[in-house]
């Protein structure tokens, strides 16, 4: 079974630009997150779908950052225009419900250097 | 809300030896536990996961973890350690199926 895929792996870019990040979830799993991780913090979600509408955002900074699924499979995060303080690993994860809660598969993120 | 506190940030051991990762929440209702591994430059594996019933958890890896309500902890552990399980571990908490929320994670160094 393939696994969450994510690219690019790695991005850098100035301050003031914009960057997409985008995501291939395992194949049928409904449930999709993105995730912002620090250095040396755990990672904060930012956004979860369910297909494709919007499950939570309450952390996701909308005045910057936007986030699709269409048709709920793939997604796509924006940042624009990035700032200094939005260095990170942005991770995704997607899950399907077994049992008492869902299990979420990790990608391998994508490592956001902003100058 | 709820919150997860991991108590030490770094935890060195030498190969073979014991390790205990600490772990405690706060919530004032029931919540799942979880403890994730991340190894460098990937993205996090689900270790093993308490949702009810028994209070020790065994996992992959030799892992294991202890639910303790009256603590309010849910401490790693491992009897025999590798090289390999060199990795950050991140200890979790959600509300029975709601948001899980990561605390900051271990640094686990296995020291030959």
């Amino acid at each position: 079974e393939a696994g969450v895929a994510q690219s690019p792996r790695y991005k850098i870019i100035e301050k003031r630009q914009s960057v997409a990040f985008w995501c291939n979830p395992i194949s049928g799993h409904a449930t999709l997150y993105w995730y912002q991780q620090i250095l040396g913090q755990g990672p904060k979600l930012l956004i979860q779908f369910q297909n494709n509408g919007v499950v939570d955002d309450s952390q996701l900074p909308k005045d910057r950052f936007s986030a699709e699924r269409l048709k709920g499979v793939d997604s796509t995060l924006k940042i624009q225009p990035a700032k200094l303080e939005d260095s990170a690993v942005y991770l995704c994860a997607s899950s399907f419900r077994q049992g008492l809660t869902d299990t979420q598969y990790f990608g391998p993120g994508t490592r956001l250097t902003v100058l | 809300a709820q919150s997860v506190t991991q108590l030490d940030s770094q935890v060195p051991v030498f190969e073979e030896a014991p390790v205990e990762l600490r772990c405690n929440y706060s919530s004032s209702v029931s919540v799942y536990l979880f403890w994730y591994v991340q190894y460098p430059n990937q993205g996090l594996q689900l270790l093993l996961k308490y949702l009810s019933g028994s209070t020790l958890v065994k996992g992959i890896n030799g892992f294991e973890a202890e639910f303790n309500k009256s603590q309010t902890s849910f401490h790693l552990r491992k009897p025999s350690v590798h090289i390999s399980d060199t990795a950050e571990y991140f200890c979790a908490v959600s509300l029975q199926g709601g948001k899980i929320i990561f605390g900051q994670g271990t640094e686990l160094s296995v020291k030959p």
